[in-house]
């Protein structure tokens, strides 16, 4: 079946560091990929996606490449804020649309 | 654009006792989900509708859950009786359309559930 695999936290950075989180996942097909980014006492909000391999999304500093030949979907941030502060899931949506997400990674940034 | 909507945010019952969670999705989405997302874990797809009928329950324990979405718009979600391992928290999220390449889903708040 499918699968999601993505680094443990907690993550703890301080501001301006480089924010590297690592997702691989197993599926059959293309699936699409996705981050979505939880705050603290919010629900889940769409960070980005990719639909195809070597397409890259990006949104609010952040990126991701889907890399058909390694699995993988890392997310990336260049300089972090004490705002992206947050648990942070990778997913992929299967063939029938459904969402599978990885079990997620806390990212703790200080000032 | 109003986003969706749940309630209670906060639910603590004893094992055993009943417990219902509400959702009302982001208007014009005919595909609303229900997940139960447990402490240290991601999201799992409890149940899936599109319109007022279920897609796919698979993952959904029937023995002691139920959902519905009467009407095709809110949806209740029931757990009769709880035991100590749903406590959780339960996500409702709505989309515009099934398809693998646009499958945005937009979350709710979600309730917390606390099982003593």
């Amino acid at each position: 079946g499918n699968s999601v695999t993505q680094m443990e936290g907690p993550v703890t950075l301080s501001e301006e560091a480089f924010l590297t989180i690592n997702c691989t996942y197993t599926a059959t097909g293309y699936p699409s990929l996705f981050w979505y980014v939880q705050y603290p006492g919010e629900g889940l909000q769409l960070l980005l996606k990719a639909t195809k391999a070597d397409d890259k999304g990006s949104n609010k500093g952040f990126e991701a490449t889907y890399r058909k030949e390694t699995t993988s979907f890392h997310l990336e941030k260049g300089s972090v804020q004490v705002s992206d502060s947050a648990v942070y899931f990778c997913a992929l949506v299967d063939s029938w649309g459904k969402l599978q997400f990885g079990a997620g990674t806390q990212v703790v940034v200080t000032p | 654009e109003a986003g969706v909507a749940q309630s209670p945010r906060y639910k603590i019952i004893e094992k055993r006792q009943s417990v219902a969670f509400w959702c009302n999705p982001i208007s014009g989405h005919a595909t609303l989900y229900w997940y139960q997302q447990i402490l240290g874990q991601g999201p799992k797809l409890l149940i899936q509708f599109q319109n007022n009928g279920v897609v796919d329950d698979s993952q959904l324990p029937k023995d002691r859950f139920s959902a519905e979405r009467l009407k095709g718009v809110d949806s209740t979600l029931k757990i009769q009786p709880a035991k100590l391992e749903d406590s959780a928290v339960y996500l409702c999220a709505s989309s515009l359309v099934v398809d693998r390449a646009k499958n945005e889903q937009f979350f709710g708040p979600g309730t917390r559930l606390t099982v003593l």
